[in-house]
């Protein structure tokens, strides 16, 4: 089955400055990734997300590149807020199934 | 308004007393999922469903029960709760073929067992 490394656990950053989380996937046939922000007691919601047919894919502040060929990807964010202080999930998945696998998710810490 | 719910929020159980939690969508979804989610590990699926009568495990499914008799309900039940079971648990849905595979998470259920 598929399995997603997501680093780092933590990663603390000043306001303004830009965070970036890192994750790799070791299957092959997953085309589907997407990102997920958890804020402290809600649920996770979906902040972004990438298809295989795309490198690079960007709203705003953030942004998500693919490299297919290393599997991985990464959540780039940009002039971070405290607002943006949460839990963030990489996940990969086909597209075709539904079923996704999660990373075990980076606590980002801004500080204002 | 489209939306997951889930109930209970919050349950506090003894070992070894069956317990459901239930989950429901208005959204028509085809595929539902229950994960479990521990400090450190992340979300773990426990079993998902592909549509009415058909679910599957997923990565931990031991000590776990599911049924999708609707498309729109898919409860999860725990016929002897343990103290491993100790959890945060969300359930999702998602609409299959539509464009978008985005997972909708309900708010969550924290389950204590003792």
């Amino acid at each position: 089955g598929e399995n997603v490394e997501q680093h780092p656990s933590t990663l603390s950053v000043q306001e303004g400055d830009s965070a970036v989380i890192k994750c790799t996937y070791s299957d092959s046939a997953s085309n589907y990734f997407p990102w997920y922000k958890q804020e402290l007691g809600k649920r996770p919601q979906l902040i972004i997300d990438i298809r295989s047919n795309v490198g690079e894919k960007k709203d705003q502040r953030i942004a998500v590149t693919l490299n297919k060929t290393a599997k991985h990807f990464s959540l780039h964010i940009t002039e971070t807020q405290p607002e943006d202080s949460a839990v963030y999930f990489c996940a990969a998945g086909n597209s075709g199934y539904s079923t996704l696998t999660f990373g075990k998710g980076t606590m980002l810490l801004v500080s204002p | 308004e489209a939306q997951v719910t889930q109930n209970p929020r919050y349950l506090i159980t003894v070992t070894g007393k069956k317990l459901t939690v239930t989950c429901s969508q208005n959204m028509n979804h085809e595929y539902m999922s229950w994960y479990r989610q521990d400090p450190g590990l992340g979300l773990r699926q426990i079993y998902y469903s592909m549509n009415v009568e058909v679910t599957d495990k997923g990565d931990v499914p031991e000590g776990y029960k599911v049924s999708r008799k609707e498309k729109r309900n898919f409860p999860l039940i725990l016929e002897s709760p343990s103290p491993n079971q100790t959890s945060l648990y969300f359930c999702a849905s998602t609409l299959r073929g539509g464009g978008s595979n985005e997972q909708f998470f309900g708010p969550g259920t924290r389950l204590t067992v003792l």
